[in-house]
């Protein structure tokens, strides 16, 4: 079945480490996004990238990085550097990306990877 | 920027009742906007959208309808079951498919 994959669903880290978390597609998708949420705060972007080899930041992208090298693949990593990272972390992506007010795609949500800093 | 506000919750309801979740939404231009549900430890699935003044989108008995002259969006459904107790959070598109989400509104259906 085509969908999103992240991985781990749970992990724990201790402060000072960097951990990334994986996000794979098979939709064919061009666009992929990382969003947070946290409790009463609903989600926000952090990256997204639009094609591969390119990737802009999204509103909270400090402590954080990412890749694009294939287009099925935008792997997140939480460095040391963002002072709060425990928080439930979703990557999605869209068939469209396109302009706002045009017929924009839906985006397809994985089933999220919650990250606990110890 | 753009920004969402979606009433509190939680939203109390025994099975059947009439749901009535509030949106609006400050943006510019005229953006596609969208109800996502969430259902525990699970990811976001879109509900329903709309793309233009006064659209309709509805799905699973759930309705809401773009009002350009109150920027709002309100999330409707007849009679509510136990299975849509969920999060919904309602959003638009800030452009290249980037959404700005509300803070989301958890629902709780009693049998």
């Amino acid at each position: 079945d085509g969908g999103i994959t992240q991985s781990p669903k749970y992990l724990f880290r201790k402060e000072g480490q960097n951990v990334t978390l994986s996000c794979e597609q098979n939709l064919n998708h061009d666009a992929m996004y990382w969003y947070r949420q946290d409790p009463g705060q609903g989600l926000r972007l952090i990256y997204y990238s639009q094609i591969v080899n390119d990737f802009q930041k999204g509103d909270i992208a400090e402590g954080y990085s990412v890749s694009r090298e294939k287009k099925e693949s935008f792997p997140l990593t939480v460095t040391s550097a963002q002072k709060n990272p425990t928080a439930f972390y979703l990557c999605a992506s869209s068939a469209y990306f396109g302009l706002a007010g045009s017929n924009t795609g839906e985006l397809f949500f994985g089933e999220g990877s919650r990250l606990t800093v110890l | 920027g753009n920004s969402v506000t979606q009433m509190e919750g939680p939203v109390t309801l025994s099975e059947e009742a009439f749901l009535t979740i509030n949106c609006t939404y400050t943006a510019t231009g005229y953006p596609s906007l969208f109800w996502y549900v969430q259902y525990p430890g699970e990811g976001l699935q879109l509900l329903l959208k709309a793309t233009k003044a006064d659209d309709k989108g509805s799905n699973k008995g759930f309705e809401a309808t773009y009002r350009k002259e109150t920027t709002s969006f309100h999330l409707e459904k007849g009679s509510v079951q136990v299975s849509d107790s969920a999060v919904y959070f309602c959003a638009l598109d800030s452009g290249y498919s980037t959404l700005t989400f509300g803070k989301g509104t958890m629902l709780l259906v009693s049998p």
